[in-house]
């Protein structure tokens, strides 16, 4: 299995351009969702998904799409991207849901610059 | 509002010297307490949940306790491999809702 995978790694935009980051998992999970993680800061929920069809707001949505619409994918869309954004992007998965969705397979990041 | 603490921020060890790591919380309506590990330019990577004031988990060099306020992470006897940084996450519920706050981290690095 190759468990979480994330693309691209690096990624710069510009101020107001959208992009897409790509989640996926090849566990059969039912719960998929996005972080981010900021110097000097702890991880913050952006959004998640309890399964197919089904997504919601984490804790800093603002700015930020998600979608569901296969079990594997889980991508992440910037809307306008703006300098606020910069940050190293998360996606985890885990195979239930309740407490232990908590008890998630990250990916290996993806870290978006915004100038 | 919850908020999690972890101290020290940055801890520097001799292998072979035992130390432990702590997390404070203020959350109402504890449901879990977890703890990840990361290592640079890579995604945590999860070590424990811990459920219940007493409760106590171990993998390899790595023990996890709990009480009402704290979880302590104790590493016995570290190695150089065990260099990173320890996330501990705190998960209640707020108004029927799940909340998951996660603390900054403990770095830690061993020294051979």
């Amino acid at each position: 299995n190759a468990g979480v995978t994330q693309t691209p790694k690096f990624q710069v935009l510009k101020t107001g351009q959208s992009m897409t980051l790509q989640c996926a998992q090849d566990m059969n999970h039912e719960y998929m969702s996005w972080y981010r993680q900021d110097p000097g800061m702890g991880l913050r929920l952006i959004h998640y998904s309890v399964g197919a069809g089904i997504t919601d707001q984490g804790e800093v949505p603002n700015g930020y799409n998600v979608s569901r619409s296969t079990t594997e994918d889980f991508p992440l869309r910037l809307l306008s991207a703006a300098p606020s954004q910069t940050s190293v992007y998360f996606c985890a998965s885990s195979y239930r849901v309740g407490v232990p969705s908590y008890e998630q397979y990250f990916g290996p990041g993806t870290r978006l610059t915004v100038t | 509002e919850d908020q999690v603490t972890q101290s020290p921020e940055a801890l520097r060890l001799q292998e072979g010297e035992s130390s432990s790591l702590n997390c404070s919380y203020t959350v109402s309506g504890l449901r879990g307490l977890f703890w990840y590990r990361q290592d640079p330019g890579k995604g945590p990577e999860f070590l424990f949940t811990l459920y219940s004031a007493g409760e106590e988990k171990e993998k390899e060099r790595l023990k996890a306790t709990l009480t009402k306020k704290e979880s302590f992470l104790h590493i016995t006897a570290p190695k150089p491999e065990d260099s990173a940084t320890y996330l501990c996450a705190v998960l209640s519920t707020y108004y029927g809702n799940n909340r998951l706050a996660f603390g900054k981290g403990n770095q830690v690095v061993v020294i051979p």
